[in-house]
């Protein structure tokens, strides 16, 4: 059961551009979501994440928008770089308690960012 | 990678033999997690470990053992490895249950 839809699979952007990547869950218990950014030959590297008690949280270049009633957030790279060209995954959890904070993840998003 | 290692980093084995993979943590965390990556899956969860001696499956667990005899350390076994779990393979740990902190990962390839 997919409980984490992300989209768009594939994304090309150009220098200076905003990137946006997109994803609905199903649970809605889900309470933690993050995003991760993953290198090739690299393993995932925790970016940004947001609990549902806040609608917006910005990191730098990175904002994560949360709808709760749509079960949808996405993430948003301002001023998108070469350097950001990489895979970007989504994922949810319940954190702590007796969920243990077992993540479920999207697909993921390659993303291009040409010079 | 967050006082993270995995042992080995790459391995080619055969179907049908056992074999090992070791994720290593300095950090002292409570929680540890094995995850299998994919194209088009994403990352899915194998065995995760809440504290020492307690571990429970995940989402993709068929196949798969697990043992945790010390905080630092967390052993995935593939007891009679398949075809299919030739695959990447990533630990990560975390203090809380909520952030999770990523391997570099073990790449296997069962021929």
């Amino acid at each position: 059961q997919q409980q984490v839809k992300q989209s768009p699979q594939s994304l090309i952007v150009q220098k200076g551009g905003i990137s946006i990547i997109n994803c609905a869950y199903e649970n809605t218990a889900f309470d933690y979501f993050p995003w991760y950014q993953q290198f090739p030959g690299k393993g995932p590297a925790l970016l940004i994440a947001i609990r549902p008690d806040v609608s917006e949280k910005k990191e730098g270049r990175f904002t994560i928008s949360f709808n709760k009633s749509a079960k949808q957030f996405s993430l948003h790279i301002m001023d998108s770089q070469p350097g950001d060209s990489a895979t970007y995954f989504c994922a949810a959890s319940i954190a702590g308690g007796t969920s243990y904070g077992k993540l479920t993840f999207g697909q993921g998003t390659i993303l291009t960012v040409h010079p | 990678d967050a006082g993270i290692t995995q042992s080995p980093r790459h391995k080619v084995t055969e179907t049908g033999t056992p074999v090992t993979l070791r994720c290593h943590q300095t950090e002292n965390h409570r929680y540890m997690y094995w995850y299998r990556q994919d194209p088009g899956h994403g990352l899915r969860l194998i065995h995760y470990s809440y504290g020492v001696k307690d571990t429970d499956k995940g989402e993709v667990s068929d196949g798969y053992s697990v043992s945790r005899s010390k905080t630092e350390d967390f052993l995935l076994t593939l007891e009679s490895a398949t075809s299919s779990q030739t695959s990447v393979y990533f630990c990560a740990i975390s203090d809380y249950g909520d952030e999770q902190y990523f391997g570099p990962g073990t790449r296997l390839t069962v021929t």
